[in-house]
């Protein structure tokens, strides 16, 4: 099956600062997703990128379908962006999400 | 308006007995999923259906036992509970090629 790994396990910073986090994926994918898990476990969506470039407000995503990559990119981080970030990628049709294990964002004040 | 639920929210139970959790979507979806998340946070898939029908089953333990009694609903039955199945169980859904919407994920502490 499809290996997914996320980079770096463990980050923290302070409020302000912008981080850089990567997926990689070792199969071409049908679907790419990003969520954050908040400190109450909800897992909200991110963004949708299979390919391109996507932003919401201080968050963007670029996934590299080609080079089997995708990047999260948080700009001037908020304690309220701690928590785990996962990607999750669907490949040949398999209808699930197989899971990267997740980075951990902590920012503190 | 919420897009997923499940209930309930927190399952705290003894070893050996049965127990459901419930999920319910109101997003049209024609596929839904069960995932485990343990405690490692660790997230992998355990169950699929689309239109009431299983086409994912993970290697679990036959005391799982998923029922979608229809599209707008899945849910899933564990019998004989042990240690091992404290976790927290998420359910999502999703419209064929696009975004999984997870519900709030039900917290399974087995004593």
């Amino acid at each position: 099956g499809i290996q997914v790994e996320q980079s770096p396990p463990d980050l923290i910073l302070q409020e302000g600062a912008n981080s850089t986090l990567r997926c990689n994926f070792s199969d071409s994918v049908n679907n790419l997703q990003w969520f954050h898990q908040n400190p109450w476990g909800q897992l909200i969506n991110l963004f949708y990128i299979p390919s391109g470039t996507k932003q919401n407000g201080r968050l963007s995503a670029t996934t590299v379908a080609t080079e089997r990559y995708s990047l999260l990119y948080i700009s001037s981080s908020q304690t309220t962006d701690s928590g785990v970030y996962f990607c999750a990628v669907d490949y040949q049709g398999a209808q699930k999400l197989v899971f990267g294990q997740g980075t951990r964002l902590t920012i503190n004040p | 308006d919420t897009a997923v639920s499940q209930t309930p929210k927190y399952l705290v139970t003894q070893m050996g007995n049965d127990k459901s959790i419930k999920c319910e979507q109101n997003l049209g979806h024609d596929t839904m999923y069960w995932y485990k998340q343990d405690s490692k946070k660790f997230l992998k898939i355990m169950f699929s259906y689309n239109n009431k029908e299983l086409i994912i089953n993970e290697t679990v333990p036959n005391r799982f036992s998923p029922k979608s009694p229809d599209k707008a609903h899945l849910n899933l039955h564990i019998n004989s509970l042990e240690l091992g199945d404290s976790a927290v169980y998420f359910c999502a859904s999703m419209r064929s090629g696009a975004t999984q919407y997870f519900g709030p994920g039900t917290r399974l502490l087995v004593l």
